[in-house]
C-alpha cells in the first residue's frame, strides 16, 4: 500500500540553525500537509499546499517557517531559525483527488523527530 | 476553542472486551477522521466519516456521528493487545481542509 515517508526519523539541530524536513507523499495526491506534534501534546495543524501554493495555514506558521515542492515528489518544511519551542514531532500528510481535495484520507508519514538543543 | 475534546482520556481494558471513546467538536464539519497512534509512530487512518452519514463500520470498528450534539464516538469490538494505541478523532470544517485534532485517548488492552 503506498505510503507517506519522511526523512530523517530524528534531526538533532542546534538552536537559530536552519532546518529542512522532507517528505515523498503518495504520489497520486494533490493536497500536502504538515502537523506537528509537541510532546504529550495534541497534533496540531500547520500548512496545507495545493496547486503550488499555500492554501492555509495556521498562527504557529509564522515567518520563520516555509513550504515547497521543489520537484515532482518531495514536499518540504523549513524552519529558518530554530527556537527551543520548535522541538516536536513533524507530520507530513497527503490526501487525494476530488475537486478540492476534501473529504478524502490524510494519510500521514512515521514523523521527523525534530530536537532543538 | 475549534478543538476537539476526547474522553476517556485513558482506557484500560481485557482482551475481548469493547472499547469505546467519544469525541466532540464545536463547529460545523465536512468530515471527521478516526486515526491509531502507535508511540513513535505516525497516525494511521482508520475511517472517515462524512457529515451527512450516521453509522460506518470497518472490520471490528464502528463510527457514529451525530451532528446535532457535535460528537463523535469510535467502538472498537472483541479488542485485542495489539489495538494497543492512542486514539485521535481530527474533525474538517466546513470551510478548509485541514484537521483539528481532539487531546486524544490512550487505550490499553490486557492479555
Amino acid at each position: 500500500e503506498p505510503e507517506v515517508t519522511q526523512t530523517p526519523s530524528h534531526q538533532v539541530t542546534q538552536m537559530g540553525q536552519e532546518v529542512i524536513l522532507r517528505c515523498v507523499p503518495i504520489s497520486n495526491h494533490l493536497y500536502f500537509y504538515w502537523y506537528r506534534q509537541i510532546l504529550g501534546q495534541k497534533v496540531e495543524f500547520l500548512v496545507s499546499f495545493y496547486n503550488n501554493e499555500i492554501s492555509e495555514k495556521s498562527e504557529i506558521f509564522d515567518d520563520q517557517f516555509s513550504v515547497e515542492r521543489p520537484d515532482g515528489s518531495n514536499f518540504t518544511l523549513k524552519i529558518r531559525s530554530t527556537k527551543l519551542e520548535d522541538s516536536a514531532m513533524y507530520f507530513c500528510a497527503s490526501s487525494g483527488g476530488g475537486a478540492a481535495g476534501r473529504g478524502q484520507p490524510q494519510h500521514f508519514g512515521d514523523g521527523t523527530r525534530l530536537s532543538i538543543l | 476553542s475549534q478543538q476537539g475534546e476526547e474522553d476517556p482520556q485513558a482506557l484500560s481494558i481485557q482482551e475481548g472486551e469493547n472499547a469505546t471513546m467519544n469525541c466532540s467538536y464545536k463547529t460545523s464539519i465536512n468530515n471527521l477522521q478516526w486515526y491509531r497512534q502507535n508511540s513513535g509512530r505516525g497516525l494511521v487512518h482508520l475511517i472517515l466519516i462524512r457529515s451527512n452519514e450516521r453509522e460506518k463500520h470497518s472490520g471490528r470498528l464502528r463510527v457514529t456521528l451525530d451532528t446535532s450534539k457535535k460528537s463523535s464516538s469510535l467502538l472498537i469490538t472483541a479488542s485485542r493487545a495489539a489495538d494497543t494505541a492512542s486514539y485521535f478523532c481530527g474533525f474538517m470544517e466546513a470551510a478548509g481542509n485541514k484537521l483539528t485534532f481532539g487531546g486524544g485517548t490512550r487505550v490499553l488492552v490486557k492479555p
